[in-house]
């Protein structure tokens, strides 16, 4: 019984590098959500997907861009790291948008 | 005004103790309460959820909303080491909204 599986847990990243988080669920829920926590702020929204086929920007969605590839996996992307994007990254899924949310456990991405 | 506040602690108490945990938010148009669960390097995980106002309980947590005080709460009865963990809460307005987080109180139970 996975739930949300994210890879990969940990990366070390070069100022200017890309690379892209992946995320799947396999509960059949229909919203996805990439959050990035970083100590003294708490769980801020970067993307959200309400359903298949649509993405909406978050709270911080500034240097990434996300991709909702099906049902399933919904993948965020860092075109050019920069060091402020250091920071623990989480995706969720709900049923709906207005149900409650079910974390992965987080990729940790150190940007030097 | 950020719109969920939540006190970062820490909050340390010996075991069997009472804890009390709380948020208080600005935006009326919330109506989806949740507690979540954060052990250290893990993923959090749902803990409590109510809708609206008023109480829930579930084995030694209960969960109040106060919505005229825009105040929720989470208390622990008995508290055990095992608890020791970060405790977000998070709520949401109407259906098509994401949650918002509070920053999280971290709980250190003693033995």
């Amino acid at each position: 019984n996975a739930g949300v599986t994210q890879t990969p847990k940990f990366q070390v990243l070069k100022t200017g590098q890309s690379m892209t988080l992946q995320c799947a669920q396999d509960m059949n829920h229909n919203s996805m959500y990439w959050y990035r926590q970083d100590p003294g702020m708490g769980l801020r929204l970067i993307y959200y997907s309400a359903s298949e086929g649509t993405t909406d920007k978050g709270e911080v969605p500034n240097g990434y861009n996300v991709s909702r590839l099906n049902k399933r996996e919904f993948s965020l992307r860092l075109e050019s790291a920069a060091p402020s994007q250091t920071s623990v990254y989480f995706c969720a899924s709900s049923t709906h948008m207005n149900t409650e949310a079910f974390f992965g456990q987080g990729t940790r991405l150190t940007v030097v | 005004q950020k719109e969920v506040e939540q006190d970062p602690g820490p909050l340390s108490v010996p075991e069997g103790a009472i804890v009390s945990l709380n948020c208080t938010y600005s935006n009326s148009a919330f109506q989806y309460f949740m507690w979540y669960r954060q052990y250290s390097r893990k993923g959090p995980e749902l803990l409590m959820y109510t809708y609206s106002s008023g109480n829930k309980e579930d084995g030694r947590f209960t969960a109040q909303v106060d919505k005229s005080s825009k105040y929720i709460s989470l208390f622990i009865r008995d508290s055990q080491p095992s608890d020791s963990a970060t405790y977000l809460c998070a709520m949401r307005g109407q259906a098509g909204t994401a949650l918002i987080f509070g920053k999280g109180t971290t709980l250190s139970v003693s033995s």
